[in-house]
């Protein structure tokens, strides 16, 4: 199995930076994925890093540092909208396809 | 381009009950299909998972079965319900005609309570 782990929950302003931490331990790691899951909907795919470094995609970026288990997403310039949870979810060679999704840290925008 | 369907939007059920939700994709042959249940405030949890027609796993004994009677269709089933089948129902796809052969694509979920 895995241990996820990542903050339940983090607070931020309109405009500001906020980063969300994953920690995770695994075997034959094999990428790792994060998703939005805004409440009472889907979850929607932002990201996936399997190589060490940052990838950045607008306003999220996201890092990875194999040798640390360790990954971070990035939200710049917040807006109300990206009030969400953010699921971290690494996946394994020896589970290919099957992803396990941490807890979701819940992001709360405010004015 | 490639969209996933999943029926009913909403279930309310009697317990012990019977269920039936349905999953389709279209745009993509041959994907990896998903169901995955969340519970009030909780994590997403995968219950099944199938590479093809017929092929189900199962990733936590329960109540709940799954079929795969058609590449892109997929069932979660049960003959009776009980409370803690409760939750949000999601079915994902993922496919080799993706850049990132194994991100998984979710469905707009069911929303399923027992009483």
């Amino acid at each position: 199995g895995q241990n996820i782990d990542q903050p339940t929950e983090m607070t931020a302003t309109e405009g500001a930076i906020v980063q969300i931490n994953c920690t995770y331990q695994t075997s034959g790691f094999n990428g790792l994925f994060w998703y939005q899951q805004h409440a009472g909907e889907a979850p929607t795919f932002l990201s996936y890093n399997v190589l060490d470094g940052l990838e950045e995609k607008g306003r999220f970026s996201s890092f990875l540092s194999r040798s640390k288990g360790y990954s971070y997403l990035l939200l710049k310039e917040l807006q109300m909208k990206d009030s969400a949870s953010y699921l971290c979810a690494p996946m394994t060679t020896d589970s290919w396809g099957k992803l396990q999704f941490g807890a979701g840290t819940q992001v709360v925008v405010t004015p | 381009s490639q969209t996933i369907h999943q029926w009913p939007a909403t279930l309310v059920q009697p317990v012990g009950s019977p269920l039936s939700l349905e999953c389709t994709v279209e745009g993509t042959s041959n994907p990896n299909l998903y169901w995955y249940r969340q519970a009030a405030g909780r994590g997403l949890q995968l219950l099944f998972y199938s590479v093809g027609i017929g092929q189900i796993s199962s990733e936590v004994p329960q109540n709940l079965s799954a079929s795969r009677p058609q590449d892109r269709q997929f069932i979660l089933s049960s003959k009776k319900l009980l409370l803690s089948d409760s939750g949000f129902y999601l079915c994902a796809w993922s496919g080799w005609d993706r850049v990132v052969v194994e991100t998984q694509y979710f469905g707009p979920g069911t929303r399923l309570l027992v009483l």
